[in-house]
């Protein structure tokens, strides 16, 4: 079964607005990622946040962590159409497996 | 290679027929991992390989999926007697040993008929 679950499971923004995805998992984790999918084929990483990290930043993307409540959040400002895809939380556990959530499908309007 | 290699990337097989699929990984990247995505779902965990170590199994769905890592390095994921509902998209990532980003294949796009 999968570890992560995230919500909402669609979104549709206009460009120049924010994107906010949450993800839950369900075990402890090592740290917490997120990918990017275009098309259904191969995954992206974003960006990689450990698990005695709160925030990380990289350019328009902004990661929290709340390990008290197994749940993290995705962040992406200013979004432009080509930011358009689905995103995915995987967790990575203490056997260094790594697990994905259900994905949130992005779309942004120009 | 400089990336995740899978081949072939479309494969339309018989119901009942068996399939092979291979995952290239990373030069030096000690894991690797297979996962399955159905059209429009996420990504459903496989098995996972971890250098000389027994790889964890849990993932596969049935006994007609087995996996083995040659060598430490190249990868076959192997469906016997394919089912209608075997059909998606099989991706392959790896990764340093330890707690790393992983890189992904393209896929394998298996279509049952």
């Amino acid at each position: 079964s999968q570890q992560g679950e995230e919500d909402p499971q669609a979104l549709s923004i206009q460009e120049g607005e924010n994107a906010t995805m949450n993800c839950s998992y369900k075990t402890s984790i090592n740290n917490l990622q997120w990918y990017r999918q275009n098309s259904g084929r191969g995954l992206v990483h974003l960006i990689l946040i450990r698990s005695n990290e709160r925030e990380k930043h990289s350019g328009r993307l902004r990661v929290t962590l709340d390990t008290s409540k197994k749940s993290s959040s995705l962040l992406i400002t200013a979004s432009r159409a080509a930011d358009t895809a689905s995103y995915f939380c995987a967790t990575k556990t203490g056997a260094n497996n790594l697990f994905f959530g259900t994905g949130t499908r992005l779309t942004v309007i120009p | 290679g400089a990336g995740v290699s899978q081949s072939p990337s479309n494969k339309v097989t018989e119901k009942g027929k068996d399939v092979e699929l291979r995952c290239d990984p990373i030069s030096g990247h000690t894991a690797l991992y297979w996962y399955r995505q159905s059209l429009g779902q996420g990504l459903e965990f496989l098995i996972y390989f971890q250098g000389n170590s027994a790889p964890d199994k849990s993932g596969l769905p049935s006994d007609r999926f087995s996996a083995e890592r040659t060598g430490g390095s190249v990868s076959t994921l192997t469906i016997q007697r394919t089912q209608q509902e075997d059909s998606a998209v099989y991706l392959c990532a790896s990764s340093l040993q330890g707690a790393t980003e992983a890189f992904f294949g393209q896929g394998t796009r298996l279509t049952v008929v």
